[in-house]
Formats: structure tokens, C-alpha cells, sequence
């Protein structure tokens, strides 16, 4: 059984910083791409970004809104995916949570889904 | 980034009834469009992929449709447990955008 689980999430003030982890398992973490989404109230669901494979390179993806304040990391020693979240604004309060991508006929599909973590930014 | 506009934001129906959903996106998206279920408290799960091809395991009353910019997701007969919240994907291009979801509610 797939299994994501997320830690690391709270309260944290402006401009702090937080680390989140996801902890896979019940299938090939190595060979599969990993994506971070939030949920948040002003937004709804958004894509964060995307970690690909070590084989392919480790290559990472963010979005706009995130790009050079959130950092994606991966320990497949570890099966662990990494969120690392620097300069926190109010407008990051949200739930993350860490996707699975699977390949169906050339589609990629965001598959599996952790639980999410509640991370709030506030003074 | 491309934008996916839901309509409605949310809808009344009843156990029994036909459902459609359409998600607009700002250009075309081919047929890299995805539909998922979330409900309160839950993560969301995908049902459709492709736009069109149903995930394992998700029931046959969920079809969808559509190529370019417009699709629509169909319940053909909404049962209890489909009352939740759906939102499309595309996934064309990055970064992936979500429309703002459709709340279906029971009459």
C-alpha cells in the first residue's frame, strides 16, 4: 500500500523558515517524480514544485510564487522528500502536501496524496 | 501560467441525478486535463486522467470529456458519497494549475 506521510508542519512568524519531510513508502521512491501542493485559503489548490528522479538528474521545478524561497530536496537512502521553506509569508498559511506522480500512457498523473501538513505563518 | 476556470462553483442535486462540471482553460491544454475528488478534511483523488480515462478503480457513473480548452465532468447518477468537492488539473504544462473546484451539495 502507498503510504505518504508529511511532518513538520506549525506556526511560524514572517520571514521564518520551516522544513517539511514526507516519509514514502509501498512503492519505487527512486524512480519516482514528487511534487509538492498546497491548499490555501486564498489560492485553493496550487502546484508548489516538482522534484524528478536522481537518475534523471535530480532536476527541480517551482513555482513562481515560491521560486528562490522553497527548496526541493530528496533522500532516496531514506525514501524522504524534503520541503524546505525560507523568507515565510502570510499568504504561504495553507496545508502541503506531498504527491506521487505515476506515468499512465504517456500521461503523468498526480496518483497518490499524503494527508497534508498545516503550515501557518503569523505573528 | 494557464488559468482553469470551474463553472459553477458549486451545485444542489439529489441522489439519482445527472451532473456535469466544465472547466474552461486559458489556452489549450490538448487533452493533458485532470479531474479530482476531495472531500472535507481529505486529501484530494484523482478520477480522471487524460481527460477523459477513468483511474483505476473510480466508478463508471464518472466520465469526462472534452479536448482544447473546454471539458466537462459527468456523474451520470450522483450517489451519496460523490457529494464533495471537484477541481481539474492540466497538466500541458508547467506550472500545473488547478481550477478554483465546484462544491457539490445535496439538495
Amino acid at each position: 500500500e502507498v503510504q505518504l506521510v508529511e511532518s513538520g508542519g506549525g506556526l511560524v512568524k514572517p520571514g521564518g523558515s520551516l522544513r517539511l519531510s514526507c516519509a514514502a513508502s509501498g512503492f519505487g521512491f527512486s524512480g519516482t517524480w514528487m511534487d509538492w501542493v498546497r491548499q490555501t485559503p486564498g489560492k485553493g489548490l496550487e502546484w508548489v514544485g516538482r522534484i524528478k528522479t536522481e537518475a534523471g538528474g535530480g532536476a527541480t521545478d517551482y513555482a513562481a510564487p515560491v521560486k528562490g524561497r522553497f527548496t526541493i530536496s530528496r533522500d532516496d537512502s531514506k525514501k524522504a522528500l524534503y520541503l524546505q521553506m525560507n523568507s515565510l509569508r502570510p499568504e504561504d498559511t495553507g496545508v502541503y502536501f506531498c504527491t506521487a506522480l505515476s506515468t499512465f500512457g504517456g500521461f503523468i498523473v498526480t496518483s497518490f496524496w499524503g494527508q497534508g501538513t498545516l503550515v501557518t505563518v503569523s505573528s | 501560467d494557464i488559468q482553469m476556470t470551474q463553472s459553477p462553483s458549486s451545485l444542489s442535486a439529489s441522489v439519482g441525478d445527472r451532473v456535469t462540471i466544465t472547466c474552461r482553460a486559458s489556452q489549450s491544454t490538448g487533452i493533458y486535463l485532470n479531474w479530482f475528488q476531495q472531500k472535507p478534511g481529505k486529501a484530494p483523488k484523482v478520477l480522471i486522467y487524460g481527460a477523459s480515462t477513468l483511474h483505476s478503480g473510480v466508478p463508471s457513473r464518472f466520465s469526462g470529456s472534452g479536448s482544447g480548452t473546454d471539458f466537462t465532468l459527468t456523474i451520470s447518477s450522483l450517489q451519496p458519497e460523490d457529494f464533495a468537492t471537484y477541481y481539474c488539473q492540466q497538466s500541458y504544462i508547467t506550472p500545473w494549475t488547478f481550477g478554483q473546484g465546484t462544491k457539490v451539495e445535496m439538495k
